[in-house]
């Protein structure tokens, strides 16, 4: 149990387009989705927090705009990255929450995002 | 904030033998998580182990157990027999207990190599 899936797993858009990232729980209810980026070699920060229902929490100096968060549910949450540039290009990992009494957060296998 | 270090770019170590990955942590919280996490070559992020504060007993799942120094800020894994399928980039990570700061905070992490 607590898989946790990503769709895609890698994608290749043109400057200026935008890229959707699906996460879904596949097996639990997840309150709480995390999205994190990692750079090649580098490790994993994070970008927002997602709660089912109400607006994401964004961590210092990642832009909102830049990066649309939506929890319609307690299974699916999406990263949305706007307007992408070559710079957006990275490895997005989201994690889901299973609640009480485990609190453990499970990762997806991650996304690959190449902006040409 | 949180701070993570992990001041081991890369480990090597023969098979069979046992290796021991450094992590500090740097926090006003008195009462938190702390975690290993295993990244292999398919960057799917593994839970290794988990260490809870305010438990004293250092955590120990199967060959992999940690050495939990709170005083200190100090959270080491140690691991037994090491194998080949040891081999991957390791995390040291810190999370809030509570007050919905769930998202991980994530060290630079440690390249393991496995010496046949």
């Amino acid at each position: 149990g607590a898989v946790v899936s990503q769709h895609p797993s890698w994608v290749i858009c043109k400057s200026g387009t935008s890229v959707k990232i699906e996460c879904r729980s596949l097996d639990f209810q997840a309150t709480t989705m995390f999205w994190y980026r990692q750079f090649p070699k580098q490790s994993l920060m994070l970008m927002a927090t997602s709660n089912e229902g109400s607006k994401a929490t964004y961590e210092q100096g990642v832009e909102k705009d830049k990066f649309l968060i939506n929890h319609a549910s307690l299974t699916l949450s999406t990263l949305t990255v706007t307007s992408a540039h070559p710079e957006d290009s990275s490895f997005y990992i989201c994690s889901a929450k299973r609640g009480a009494p485990y609190n453990e957060q499970f990762f997806g296998p991650g996304t690959r995002l190449t902006v040409l | 904030a949180q701070t993570v270090t992990q001041s081991q770019p890369e480990m090597s170590v023969q098979e069979a033998e046992t290796v021991t990955l450094s992590c500090t942590y740097d926090t006003s919280e008195s009462d938190y998580y702390l975690f290993w996490y295993k990244q292999p070559p398919s960057r799917q992020m593994i839970l290794v182990i988990r260490q809870e504060a305010y438990k004293q007993q250092n955590a120990t799942e199967n060959r992999f157990s940690v050495n939990f120094q709170k005083a200190a800020k100090s959270f080491s894994l140690k691991i037994s027999d090491s194998q080949l399928g040891d081999a991957a980039m390791y995390f040291c990570a810190y999370r809030s207990r509570g007050g919905g700061a769930d998202g991980l905070t994530f060290g630079k992490g440690t390249h393991l190599i496995i010496q046949p």
